[in-house]
C-alpha cells in the first residue's frame, strides 16, 4: 500500500515570506502523478500544483513550485511571497494506476499552514 | 477548470431521518466519483468509490446499507445516508475524476452533516 508522509503538522510563515512543506511518499510504482491540494478555512478541496513522475521537470504555477526528487521519494512545495489567502490546510496526495481504467489517490495527513501579517 | 458542484452545503435534521447529497460534474463527464467523510483537524477518508451505471465499491468498515450511493449518469452521483444518527454528523465531500490517464480528482464544497 502506498503511504504518504507530511511531518509538518503546523507551520507559520509571514507575509510576502517563502514557505516550503514537506511531503514523502513510498512506492514500488515508476509510473504515477503526485498533487498537492489546499483546504483554505472554507473547506473546499481546491487543486494547487500536480507533478507526472516521469518527468523530471518540476512543476511551477505562478507563486507555487515543487521540488520533484523521485529517487528520495520526496515532493516537497515552495509557497513564494505568501498572501494571507494562503492561509489553509495542504494535503500532499499520490495517484496510481490500479487496473481497468481506475485511479487510487491517497492523501498525507496535511499541514496547516498560517500566514501571518 | 473542472467544477464540482455539490449540495447542499449543510443539512441540520433529526435522528433517523434519511438525508441525499448531491455530487454533479459541471463541465466534464465523470467516469468516476468518490465520497469522503472529515473528521475535524484530519485528512480525507474514502468511503465509497463509484463508475457511472455501475454499483459502488465500498471501503472496508463502510456500510453500504447505511450510505447508499447511485451514480446514475456522468455527471451526477448521490449519496444517502439513512436513518441518520448523531455518530453520522460529520463533514463528506464528493469528488469526480474525468476520462483519460491520470486526470487529477476535483472536489465539491462540502456538506456539512449535523444530525440532532
Amino acid at each position: 500500500a502506498q503511504t504518504v508522509t507530511q511531518s509538518q503538522p503546523e507551520m507559520s510563515v509571514q507575509e510576502a515570506e517563502t514557505v516550503t512543506l514537506s511531503c514523502t511518499y513510498d512506492t514500488s510504482e515508476n509510473n504515477y502523478y503526485l498533487f498537492w491540494y489546499k483546504q483554505p478555512p472554507s473547506r473546499q478541496m481546491i487543486l494547487v500544483i500536480r507533478q507526472e513522475a516521469y518527468k523530471q521537470q518540476n512543476a511551477t504555477e505562478n507563486r507555487f513550485s515543487v521540488n520533484f526528487q523521485k529517487a528520495a521519494k520526496s515532493f516537497s512545495l515552495k509557497i513564494s511571497d505568501s498572501q494571507l489567502g494562503d492561509t489553509a490546510m495542504y494535503f500532499c496526495a499520490f495517484m496510481k494506476h490500479v487496473g481497468a481504467g481506475s485511479y487510487q489517490l491517497t492523501f498525507g495527513k496535511g499541514t496547516k499552514l498560517s500566514v501571518i501579517p | 477548470g473542472a467544477v464540482v458542484s455539490q449540495h447542499p452545503s449543510r443539512v441540520i435534521c433529526k435522528s433517523g431521518t434519511s438525508v441525499k447529497i448531491e455530487c454533479r460534474s459541471l463541465d466534464f463527464q465523470a467516469t468516476t466519483m468518490f465520497w469522503y467523510r472529515q473528521f475535524p483537524k484530519q485528512s480525507l477518508m474514502l468511503m465509497a468509490t463509484s463508475n457511472e451505471g455501475s454499483k459502488a465499491t465500498y471501503e472496508q468498515g463502510v456500510e453500504k446499507d447505511k450510505f447508499l450511493i447511485n451514480h446514475a449518469s456522468l455527471t451526477l452521483s448521490t449519496l444517502t445516508v439513512t436513518s441518520a444518527h448523531p455518530e453520522d454528523s460529520s463533514f463528506y465531500i464528493c469528488s469526480a475524476r474525468g476520462q483519460g490517464a491520470f486526470q487529477p480528482q476535483h472536489f465539491g464544497d462540502g456538506t456539512r452533516l449535523s444530525i440532532l
